[in-house]
């Protein structure tokens, strides 16, 4: 199937700082990339939905000007973290589409766990 | 709006069948779709099914469809101890774009 792969796949940073995770699509182009969050023990919810060429469409309650997205090419989509909080810490996960388009499936990075102390 | 619902554990015994439940409210949906959630790994499409169909086999696996009680559940025959993971079901609704996550089935395998 189609790989898609992050990086990193775990961090570390202080409180205030900026964090940038890297979602690419290895052996498909996609216009289309999605970036979800997880808490411990609860399920994946979509925070963005990143158009390559394009502004990203965020979810409601996410924060666009907290969670950057850029998807500067139809292999890359980057999640910029700025200013990071100890409730920011969670591990967030890329997917995107690929494979057969009418059925949509999405194929998932492997995850990027951030903890901000 | 999307709401999907699972329950949250299942503990079963290696070489027993398997099965994982899942109920949805959007009766739009295109597409439903399970996957696997290894710790601290991403997730693996196991399996999908098209609105249209009741049931589809895949090796040790079987999805049953009932739309009318919108209704979805996996069956993994002979589990064995690697199927230890988070199942999420999920679906497809009207617009290409999004799709809705359930809540996760943990399902724990006893040797």
């Amino acid at each position: 199937g189609a790989v898609v792969s992050q990086h990193p796949s775990w961090v570390i940073c202080k409180s205030g700082t900026s964090v940038k995770i890297e979602c690419r699509s290895l052996d498909f182009q996609a216009t289309t990339m999605f970036w979800y969050r997880q808490f411990p023990k609860q399920s994946l919810m979509l925070m963005a939905t990143s158009n390559e060429g394009s502004k990203a469409t965020y979810e409601q309650g996410v924060e666009k000007d907290k969670f950057l997205i850029n998807h500067a090419s139809l292999t890359l989509s980057t999640l910029t973290v700025t200013s990071a909080h100890p409730e920011d810490s969670s591990f967030y996960i890329c997917s995107a589409r690929g494979g057969r388009e009418a059925t949509g499936e999405l194929f998932f990075g492997e995850g990027s766990r951030l903890t901000v102390l | 709006g999307e709401d999907v619902e699972q329950s949250l554990f299942l503990s079963v015994r290696e070489g027993d069948s398997s099965v994982i439940n899942c109920t949805y409210t959007d009766s739009s949906s295109t597409y439903l779709y399970w996957y696997k959630q290894e710790p601290g790994a991403g997730l693996q499409l196991l399996t999908y099914i098209f609105s249209n169909m009741d049931m589809k086999q895949d090796q040790r696996l079987t999805v049953l469809l009932n739309k009318k009680d919108k209704h979805l559940s996996l069956r993994i025959a002979d589990t064995q101890t690697g199927d230890s993971a988070i199942y999420f079901c999920a679906e497809k609704t009207g617009g290409y774009q999004k799709v809705t996550f359930g809540t996760g089935t943990k399902l724990q395998v006893i040797p």
